[in-house]
């Protein structure tokens, strides 16, 4: 069955440039989560929808990170003007709702150069 | 605010080993409390959750986990391992009956399992 689904599995960035990350959620989903994963940690928080409406945004690390689900489904993380400790491993997560496990992506991995 | 501690970074077993890996979680309420597996090259999957009930929880793969609220643990065991169970291990929390329940996530703990 179809899993949460996120583009490119891997991105490379020039730091300075900006980058957004795709995440399409198992359909019918009402809420979706980001999470960053540093090397050697566990997911931190980043921010949380509830269809269209981006409910919690307390773990975005600055101003650069911007997040968008405008209908309700796919979501874009994007992030700008790109820094090296911006490089990590980039989750995102998808519940029924926002009581239900979430099921997460592969993940993209972005690295700043 | 939450936090979750997993004592072990790394373990090395050998095969048919027992396995007891420990999490404990500071929270003021009440919690739902996860297991999430990785296995290489693979996303994040639920391994047994706990939201109420009995505290002893059974999860895929003959894992199970036990809820102990006064020690606020929530350790993950195996009787048996196997090479296939080969992972890194999430324990993770977040708050019960709260809309937007993001998970707080310990650091992980890298199991391998020695043929």
């Amino acid at each position: 069955g179809a899993g949460v689904s996120q583009s490119p599995r891997y991105k490379v960035a020039k730091r300075g440039q900006d980058v957004a990350l795709r995440c399409d959620p198992i359909s019918g989903h009402v809420s979706l989560f980001w999470y960053q994963q540093a090397l050697g940690q566990g997911p931190e928080f980043l921010t949380y929808f509830q269809n269209e409406a981006q409910l919690d945004k307390s773990g975005l690390p600055s101003d650069r990170f911007f997040a968008e689900r405008p209908e309700g489904s796919v979501s874009t993380l994007k992030i700008q003007r790109t820094q090296q400790e911006d490089s990590a491993v980039y989750l995102c997560a998808s519940s029924l709702d926002g009581n239900q496990p979430q099921h997460f992506g592969d993940g993209t991995r972005l690295s700043i150069l | 605010a939450q936090s979750v501690s997993q004592h072990n970074h790394h373990v090395i077993l050998s095969e048919a080993a027992s396995l007891e890996l420990g999490c404990n979680y500071s929270y003021g309420g009440t919690v739902n409390l996860f297991w999430y597996v990785q296995y290489p090259g693979q996303h994040l999957q639920l391994l047994l959750k706990y939201f109420s009930g009995d505290p002893l929880v059974k999860g895929i793969k003959g894992f199970e986990a036990e809820f102990i609220k006064s020690k606020f643990s929530f350790n993950l065991r195996k009787p048996s391992v196997q090479w296939s169970d080969t992972a890194e291990y999430f324990c993770a929390v977040n708050s019960r009956g709260n809309a937007g329940n993001m998970l707080t996530f310990g650091g992980g703990t890298r199991l391998m399992v020695k043929p």
